[in-house]
């Protein structure tokens, strides 16, 4: 079936070091992609998200890059902290749903 | 400020007693969905609501219910939990409309324990 996966379950960068997190998805129809961060004991939080219809959208210390030709989703933080260290989780959606499939996540260790 | 907010955040069971779980939003979303994550996993979705449509994922099992009375509410009752429904429960709510799904928002979870 359908699926979104990430390639490095563990991710360690030295603070202050930018970190990318990598995502690849196989559903060609998937038009809308989010990005979690989940620390431990809480729930998902959202990051930021980016349409199909764009390549590039930058946050605060964030940016999601989408090659909707290799079906690929990147996270990049800038100059990572302490408290960047967490699970985190992309997501797709398709337009004709209500739901999302995540990828099973990747762990950033910000070693000082 | 509008949030999703889930009760108890602990929640601890016998084996085989009902418990039931609540997920309340201030956010007016359409979409709430119930999520269960064991540790290290990605949450795995057990059914959602589309207004006041549900909507079960094919692997749910039956022993795991939901009801949602109005907008803001939505609950997850276990009919009988087994030592295997021990999990965190996420609630999440979004907005769909015609131009697709908008961000989805999570509570904070509520930690099952089964005895």
């Amino acid at each position: 079936g359908e699926s979104v996966g990430l390639h490095l379950p563990t991710l360690s960068v030295q603070e202050g070091d930018n970190s990318i997190i990598n995502c690849a998805y196989s559903n060609s129809a998937s038009d809308y992609f989010i990005w979690y961060k989940q620390e431990s004991g809480k729930g998902p939080q959202f990051i930021i998200d980016i349409r199909s219809n764009m390549d590039k959208r930058q946050g605060q210390r964030v940016t999601v890059l989408l090659n909707k030709t290799v079906k690929h989703l990147s996270l990049q933080i800038a100059a990572t902290q302490p408290g960047d260290s967490a699970v985190y989780f992309c997501a797709e959606n398709t337009g004709t749903a209500s739901k999302l499939t995540f990828g099973t996540g990747t762990r950033l260790q910000v070693t000082l | 400020d509008a949030m999703v907010i889930q009760n108890p955040r602990y929640q601890v069971t016998q084996f085989g007693k009902p418990v039931t779980l609540s997920c309340s939003q201030t956010l007016n979303h359409n979409v709430m969905y119930w999520y269960q994550q064991k540790s290290s996993q990605a949450p795995k979705l057990l059914f959602h609501y589309y207004d006041k449509d549900f909507n079960n994922e094919a692997d749910t099992p039956d022993n795991f219910q939901s009801r949602r009375p109005n907008t803001s509410f939505c609950f997850l009752d276990i009919r009988s939990p087994g030592l295997g429904d021990a999990a965190m429960y996420l609630c999440a709510t979004s907005r769909r409309a015609g131009t697709g799904l908008s961000e989805q928002f999570f509570g904070p979870g509520t930690r099952l324990t089964v005895l």
